[in-house]
């Protein structure tokens, strides 16, 4: 079974609309991050916890919120969908003891119309 | 934002060439620049950790280079084969936290 998951793995949905992925983790990692990738811009951070009570924004947040429901789970939400939104949204979880090593989940595609 | 930069940003080789990519980044407050490895429908996955000012790691004929002094890492293929065609991307851990800043990859792409 994969140490990261992540769902769902693909999604449409409309302007406007509310959506969440989702990303859980059987790897024991405190630290979660949510990126997204664009064509030509690589992985770009837009939210990271390092436990659960704590969740800092990163480079590209707006738009977006997140909830660390547990150490395991660490959900994202699009509060109104809009187009520039359609990209590849990774969730990862960092090993402190490898110098932050990344753990990637298998991402979720996602087009907002 | 840490500028993370990785040259080039595309590359195509024939099957049993050598070739090698860098990146760089910022030479202050070193803690660790990341390697992973890319292929395409995957997500990316770790190849390398390197700590220590002149590191030299090495999987197979994979292999990379640590310069913190200057702020830059090769990464190197020896005989290239078609499997190792995947985007490379390196990745700087940094602030007090070590939150990690992606480089933009290089795209390798072998042909047999």
């Amino acid at each position: 079974d994969a140490d990261v998951t992540q769902t769902p793995r693909n999604r449409i949905t409309k302007t406007g609309k509310r959506i969440m992925l989702e990303c859980s983790q059987t790897k024991g990692h405190d630290r979660m991050y949510w990126y997204r990738q664009d064509p030509g811009l690589g992985l770009r951070l837009i939210y990271y916890s390092f436990d659960v009570k704590d969740i800092n924004k990163g480079e590209i947040s707006d738009g977006y919120s997140v909830s660390r429901q547990a150490q395991a789970k660490f959900s994202l939400s699009l509060e109104s969908a809009i187009p520039n939104q359609t990209a590849l949204y990774f969730c990862a979880t960092s090993d402190p003891d490898s110098q932050e090593t990344q753990y990637f989940g298998p991402g979720t595609r996602l087009l907002v119309l | 934002i840490l500028n993370v930069e990785q040259s080039p940003q595309s590359l195509h080789v024939q099957e049993g060439d050598s070739t090698n990519f860098t990146c760089s980044f910022p030479s202050s407050n070193f803690y660790a620049l990341h390697w992973y490895r890319w292929e395409t429908a995957k997500s990316p996955e770790a190849l390398f950790v390197m700590t220590l000012n002149g590191d030299e790691k090495k999987k197979g004929r994979i292999s990379a280079t640590l310069n913190t002094k200057e702020g830059y890492s090769y990464l190197y293929i020896k005989g290239s084969q078609p499997e190792d065609s995947a985007t490379y991307l390196c990745a700087f851990p940094s602030g007090g936290y070590q939150k990690v800043t992606f480089g933009t990859g290089t795209k390798l792409q072998v042909i047999p």
